[in-house]
């Protein structure tokens, strides 16, 4: 059984830096695109962009180009998310997901709110 | 960017009833490309149609995808109550993925 396990949620104050993880397992890691998707209180799914674990070819969307860093670690099957200074509007649900033909299996979702 | 625009916004049906769901492409996609998911609250999206028309594993058969070019459809033949929830279309053609601002689909 295909599975993506994420970190439990974070509670931050601006300016602090994070690092999200997405454990895969019952398949190849390193063989399938892993996205993030963040998704603000009570809004819609937003595609941040995707990570391709067997080389870490990486493609960011604009709007979180340079916002955000993906990385992988192949020897755990884990995907990671991070912020070098996070901002209130960073508050939100982010998912990681595997990608086949679209996003074939989700995580279970970390939610990460920044508050002074 | 490839923008998405999902229409309506909300559609409000009763259980039993057929609903249809539209997705439009700011240019032309390839059907290869386009998929939908079902997001109910509290949980993780579901991917329902890949490929615009080939139904995901498990997913019932009264979810049909169709379409090419610029417009897509989703269609749910006759609604069941777990099947009021938040629909978004996606593209992952290119360098650049874009999801749909999503529809509800409420319960009237």
């Amino acid at each position: 059984e295909v599975q993506l396990v994420q970190s439990g949620a974070e509670v931050k104050k601006p300016g602090e830096s994070l690092k999200i993880s997405c454990k895969g397992s019952g398949y190849s890691f390193s063989t399938s695109w892993i996205g993030w998707v963040r998704q603000m209180p009570g809004k819609g799914l937003e595609w941040m962009g995707v990570i391709f674990p067997s080389d870490s070819d990486t493609r960011y969307s604009p709007s979180f180009q340079g916002q955000v860093t993906f990385s992988v670690d192949k020897s755990i099957s884990t995907a990671y998310l991070q912020w070098n200074s996070l901002r209130a509007s960073d508050t939100a649900l982010y998912y990681c997901a595997r990608h086949g033909a679209g996003f074939q299996n989700w995580g279970q979702g970390t939610l990460v709110i920044v508050s002074s | 960017e490839i923008v998405l625009t999902q229409s309506p916004g909300t559609l409000s049906l009763s259980p039993g009833e057929r609903a249809t769901l539209s997705c439009r492409a700011s240019q032309i996609i390839s059907s290869t490309y386009l998929v939908w998911y079902q997001q109910k609250p509290g949980q993780a999206p579901r991917l329902l149609i890949y490929g615009a028309s080939s139904r995901a594993t498990g997913i019932p058969d009264r979810f049909s995808g169709s379409g090419s070019g610029a417009d897509f459809t989703l269609t749910i033949s006759r609604l069941e109550p777990e099947d009021f929830a938040v629909y978004y279309c996606q593209q992952y053609g290119g360098s650049m993925w874009t999801f749909g601002q999503g529809t509800k689909v409420e319960i009237k």
